[in-house]
């Protein structure tokens, strides 16, 4: 069974960077079509994509965060990242690593979830 | 204000069936395949329906999904106390470039 993890600070600064890490057991990260991606959630907003990564080959990022958004994989350890630069008040939220079946476009294993707050 | 419009809530007594809209347009869920997520409070989203109508191993078919046009609809019959959840449909917006999710409806056993 398929399980994903997510680590990394709880806390952030504003205009730091937010990076967390995603820890996939059970499965290769290498699996043919198989597309990990980010989604947060905030009372106010809901659900949002953040971006998907497949291998280190495709990268698709929400495009009202492309300009701070970063999204890698290290194959060897089986994990996957997001780097969210300059963050602020509004990044604050629950975030989710999931898998992400891209062409078929449906997530169908998700992380726990970790929730993450922006201040000084 | 999400580019998928879903009711805010809706609700049944127990053993009845509960209908959630999810409306798009031709960029979405006119163009691709519509999902659904169960959610609730504190948990993970949880793949319900994929491909407007597929159910993946272990949903009951008292839960299912169709898609007409630019909107999908979720059904649940035979509602239990334990459906009571949000509930969120998504797919892919081709204008924007983005996956989409609906705002999400709240799911309440009377």
């Amino acid at each position: 069974q398929l399980q994903l993890q997510e680590s990394g600070p709880g806390l952030v600064k504003p205009s730091e960077t937010l990076s967390l890490t995603c820890t996939v057991s059970g499965g290769s990260i290498k699996r043919t079509s198989h597309y990990w991606g980010w989604v947060r959630q905030t009372p106010g907003k809901g659900l949002e994509w953040l971006g998907s990564i497949y291998l280190s080959d495709y990268t698709y990022y929400n495009p009202s965060l492309r300009s701070r958004i970063t999204m890698s994989v290290d194959t060897s350890k089986n994990q996957f990242f997001l780097n969210l630069s300059t963050v602020a008040a509004a990044d604050a939220a629950v975030y989710y690593c999931a898998k992400h079946m891209w062409l078929r476009n449906y997530f169908d294993y998700w992380g726990p979830g970790i929730p993450v707050a922006i201040s000084s | 204000q999400s580019v998928l419009t879903q009711p805010p809530s809706v609700s049944a007594a127990s053993g009845q069936k509960v209908t959630i809209s999810c409306a798009g347009s031709n960029s979405n869920i006119g163009f691709n395949s519509v999902s659904w997520y169960q959610q609730f409070p504190g948990t993970a989203p949880k793949l319900l329906i994929y491909e407007n109508s597929l159910r993946p191993s272990g949903i009951p078919d008292r839960f299912s999904g169709s898609k007409s046009g630019t909107s999908a609809t979720l059904d649940i019959t035979g509602l239990q106390n334990g459906d009571e959840a949000d509930y969120y449909c998504e797919t892919r917006d081709e204008s924007l470039s983005s996956v989409v999710f609906g705002g999400g409806t709240k799911v309440t056993v009377l």
